[in-house]
């Protein structure tokens, strides 16, 4: 595709709920990355993909979120047993692995746990 | 210590002023510096690069202080449309991961 596409675009979901936010990078993009953004807040990082190499998982805020991404493409962000504290927009973004040119962003899915 | 640090502002101006974001960073291996902006509710986009020699987009300039690990922003003439929050963005030699600060925000006021 033309840019980084993310769906869901809006989850709203129920306390203790497992859900799945996907993100699909820009082709040929070989790094990945996962952020989470609070209402009037920064940037969090979450998790990063560079292509075959073991993820920076650092970010990941507890271990009920996890983050795969096969065949170096499509990413997917499991948030298990969702807390509301977990409501926030998550962003994906995806950049070329030479370190110079920019990452491009998705849209973001707007997560409501409730 | 985070690999980069912003003032959050908020920065308030009138039209027309020129106004001056500074960013700090902590790696001296720091390679490539970028700044976004993002407006509310939406997604950070490039807005410029910044090089070792400074540059220039229009009324946007940014500066790259190596010896004293800052980068700068300065936006001349600001218009309405420049209400935003800036972003100020560094990666690391060998190490192709994208630092984000928290970002400085900007209210143009008429």
């Amino acid at each position: 595709g033309a840019g980084v596409s993310q769906s869901p675009s809006n989850k709203v979901t129920e306390k203790g709920k497992d859900v799945e936010l996907r993100c699909d990078p820009i082709s040929g993009h070989t790094a990945l990355y996962w952020y989470r953004q609070s209402l009037g807040q920064g940037l969090e990082f979450l998790i990063y993909f560079q292509g075959n190499s073991a993820p920076d998982k650092s970010g990941l805020p507890s271990d009920r979120f996890s983050a795969e991404r096969t065949g170096g493409s499509v990413s997917t962000l499991t948030i298990q047993r969702t807390q509301q504290e977990d409501s926030a927009v998550y962003l994906c973004a995806s950049s070329l692995p030479d370190g110079y040119t920019e990452a491009f962003f998705g849209q973001g899915t707007r997560l409501t746990v409730v | 210590r985070k690999e980069v640090e912003q003032d959050p502002g908020p920065f308030n101006v009138p039209e027309g002023a020129t106004v001056a974001f500074n960013c700090t960073y902590s790696n001296s291996a720091s390679q490539s510096f970028f700044w976004y902006r993002q407006d509310c509710r939406k997604e950070p986009k490039l807005l410029m690069s910044v090089y070792s020699s400074g540059n220039e987009d229009g009324r946007f300039t940014a500066q790259l202080n190596r010896a004293s690990q800052y980068i700068s922003l300065l936006i001349r003439d600001s218009k309405l449309s420049d209400s935003a929050t800036y972003l100020c963005v560094v990666t690391l030699y060998n190490f192709n991961k994208f630092y984000f600060g928290s970002g400085t925000k900007l209210n143009v006021k008429p």
